[in-house]
């Protein structure tokens, strides 16, 4: 079974202050995500990467980077946050980009941004 | 317009009861096609593919028809822990390869 990790479940953070959300992926999968999911909007793409050190934008890329040095890690940043932050952040693996590979989340990490 | 669009529900029904949820897409060169599930305040998780000649898995069948675009999902003899919401989600290639999801269906089954 695949599995993805997220470093944290709840995280609470102040306006302004620099945030990272850890994934580890454990299936040797080329293709990383992370999405945002708020109600009434669904999940929304923030950023993927399918190779160590590549990175796209999403829908969504505004305000957020993200770090790919190991195949099994892609993180989030949050430069400076923001209280329009705050969201359930998911992260996401799949072994192709095209074709029929399903995605795998990571359990999630809610973020309050006070 | 959205590009997947889903009734957001939600549909309360009994237990034992048949329920379908369908799915439109806008996107003709759409590939290909899955169902999720989510509990609440939980991930998403694949519940099945959608293949084209229709599929089934337990009490569960989809269906695809790319003529009219839509996909659907059918359960039949619905238990309790049933209960969550059933997202849409397309894969296409166009224009760059994207994963869109539908903004889901919720399901709540009864005793």
């Amino acid at each position: 079974d695949v599995k993805v990790t997220q470093s944290s479940r709840y995280l609470v953070k102040r306006t302004g202050e620099k945030v990272f959300l850890e994934c580890v992926q454990d299936m040797d999968h080329e293709n990383m995500f992370w999405y945002r999911q708020d109600p009434g909007l669904g999940l929304r793409l923030i950023y993927f990467s399918y190779d160590v050190k590549m990175k796209e934008k999403g829908d969504i890329p505004e305000g957020y980077s993200v770090s790919r040095e190991k195949k099994e890690r892609f993180s989030l940043i949050l430069e400076s946050a923001s209280t329009n932050q705050t969201s359930m952040y998911l992260c996401a693996s799949s072994l192709e980009v095209l074709g029929n590979s399903p995605l795998h989340f990571g359990n999630g990490t809610r973020l309050t941004v006070t | 317009r959205k590009e997947v669009e889903q009734d957001p529900g939600p549909f309360n029904v009994p237990e034992g009861a048949t329920v379908a949820f369908n799915c439109t897409y806008s996107n003709s060169a759409s590939q290909s096609f899955f169902w999720y599930r989510q509990d609440c305040r939980k991930e998403p998780k694949l519940l099945m593919s959608v293949y084209s000649s229709g599929n089934e898995d337990g009490r569960f069948t989809a269906q695809l028809n790319r003529a009219s675009q839509y996909i659907s999902l059918l359960i039949r003899d619905s238990k309790l822990s049933d209960s969550a919401t059933y997202l849409c989600v397309v894969n296409k290639v166009t224009g760059g390869f994207k994963t869109i999801f539908g903004a889901g269906t919720r399901l709540f089954v009864k005793a």
